[in-house]
């Protein structure tokens, strides 16, 4: 069975930093799709950031420069760095697994909190 | 990398139809065949229903069925249950490495 779990959300200041991780089961992250995707509360989602099967990732503009994708392969863990953290970057963070393609998300986490205030 | 564009909400009986648009640009939908569509419980993680514009993943109910037509797609939900009533979220490959999200839809099962 695919299981993907996050951890690593906490309460930060504004201009602090995080990191978050995604443990998947089931599957490997090597040579797969894996993407973050947040959702502020009461809002809808936005995708923050993939990490191609190469390896090479890919950014939101709105993440860009601040945030980092990487993957460890040997633990079989997703990792989210995350810093110069802003207030709008308050929100539930979700790793997802790509169905084959880059842009399809078959399997979802159930997300890890982030909340940046002062 | 503006979001898709769908309506706020939705509604419909128990057995009726319901369709969800969801518009986008000639630089995403126009261009993509990589529409996937995402349902989500109150406090539950999105689930993947629709993906390549009309794809099915294993154990989704065939009453789900997707559909594009120049830089709009649609969902259509047929014979509403009870437990289709949820939050209903559109995405597209955006171009230029990156993918987009509609705002979302709620869908009412009266």
């Amino acid at each position: 069975e695919i299981q993907l779990v996050e951890s690593g959300g906490d309460l930060v200041p504004p201009g602090g930093s995080l990191r978050l991780s995604c443990a998947a089961a089931g599957f490997s992250v090597n040579n797969i799709y894996m993407s973050w995707v947040r959702q502020p509360p009461g809002k809808g989602l936005q995708w923050v950031a993939l990490i191609h099967s190469d390896g090479s990732p890919t950014y939101a503009d709105s993440v860009k420069g601040r945030f980092t994708i990487s993957k460890d392969y040997s633990r079989n863990l997703l990792y989210l760095q995350m810093s110069s953290l802003r207030a709008e970057d308050t929100a539930l963070y979700y790793c997802a697994r790509s169905c084959g393609g880059a842009w399809c998300l078959s399997n979802w986490g159930q997300g890890t909190l982030v909340t940046v205030s002062s | 990398q503006s979001a898709l564009t769908q309506p706020p909400s939705a509604s419909g009986s128990p057995g009726q139809s319901v369709t969800i648009s969801c518009t986008g640009t000639s630089s995403d939908i126009g261009t993509y065949n990589s529409v996937s569509w995402y349902q989500q419980h109150p406090g539950k993680a999105p689930k993947l229903i629709i993906y390549d514009v009309t794809k099915r993943p294993s154990g989704v109910p065939d009453r789900f069925s997707g559909s594009k037509s120049a830089n709009t797609a649609s969902l259509t939900v047929s014979g509403l249950q009870a437990e289709d009533e949820a939050d209903y979220y559109c995405s597209s490959d955006g171009g230029r490495n990156n993918l987009i999200f509609g705002g979302g839809t709620k869908l009412t099962v009266l």
